[in-house]
């Protein structure tokens, strides 16, 4: 089954202990994406991918990090969280850019 | 800064009234148009995806056109029913997307 997966899926962590959320995708996509979705202000992207090793920031890309070493996996890296970190993240991936766009099933994250 | 913008932000009909909504985006350098339908406690999922300026697409009573020169795009539901209720959400391409903030469409029985 073609499916964009992430982990974890909820997530409650404190202030400044670092945290990855994975996200890999099993269509053989060049292009990957970090959304953040909170109330009231629609999905924000935070960084994108092309391809293998290359990777741009979005519209909200500051206190985060990623990586693209593998085609099917781009992680979402949280050096030090902060409360204003809480949100939903969603992963999505397609063939190309500008492509119709696969997400995966969101990870609730909260930092106290 | 690029600006989605959609229009109404929320609306309610009736069983069988059929809708529509608006997205404007900028009309300078126009890549793609995206629609998504969002159901709640879900993922985005994508409907349409409309590159040529006059383009129209359909998938079942849903339709979508797209109008690059003066930078909007009407999505049109036929015949609502309660299984349309969802967030509708458009977005300019290509690469760093830009989604709008939705439009959130609740069909009463």
């Amino acid at each position: 089954e073609a499916q964009v997966t992430q982990n974890p899926r909820y997530l409650i962590t404190v202030t400044g202990k670092k945290l990855t959320v994975t996200c890999s995708q099993n269509m053989n996509h060049e292009y990957m994406s970090w959304y953040r979705q909170d109330p009231g202000l629609g999905l924000r992207q935070i960084y994108y991918s092309m391809n293998v090793e290359v990777t741009d920031k979005g519209d909200v890309p500051e206190g985060y990090k990623v990586s693209r070493k593998e085609k099917r996996n781009f992680p979402l890296i949280l050096e030090s969280p902060s409360p204003n970190q809480t949100s939903l993240y969603f992963c999505a991936s397609s063939r190309a850019g500008g492509g119709e766009q696969y997400f995966g099933p969101g990870t609730r994250l909260t930092v106290t | 800064i690029l600006n989605v913008e959609q229009s109404p932000q929320s609306l309610h009909v009736q069983e069988g009234d059929s809708t529509n909504f608006t997205c404007s985006f900028p009309s300078s350098n126009f890549y793609a148009l995206h629609w998504y339908r969002w159901e709640t406690a879900k993922s985005p999922e994508a409907l349409f995806v409309m590159t040529l300026n006059g383009d129209e697409k359909k998938k079942g009573r849903i339709s979508a056109t797209l109008n690059t020169k003066e930078g909007y795009s009407y999505l049109y539901i036929k015949g609502s029913q309660p299984e349309d209720s969802a967030t509708y959400l458009c977005a300019f391409g290509p690469n760093d997307m830009r989604f709008g903030a939705g439009t959130r469409l609740t069909v009463k029985p």
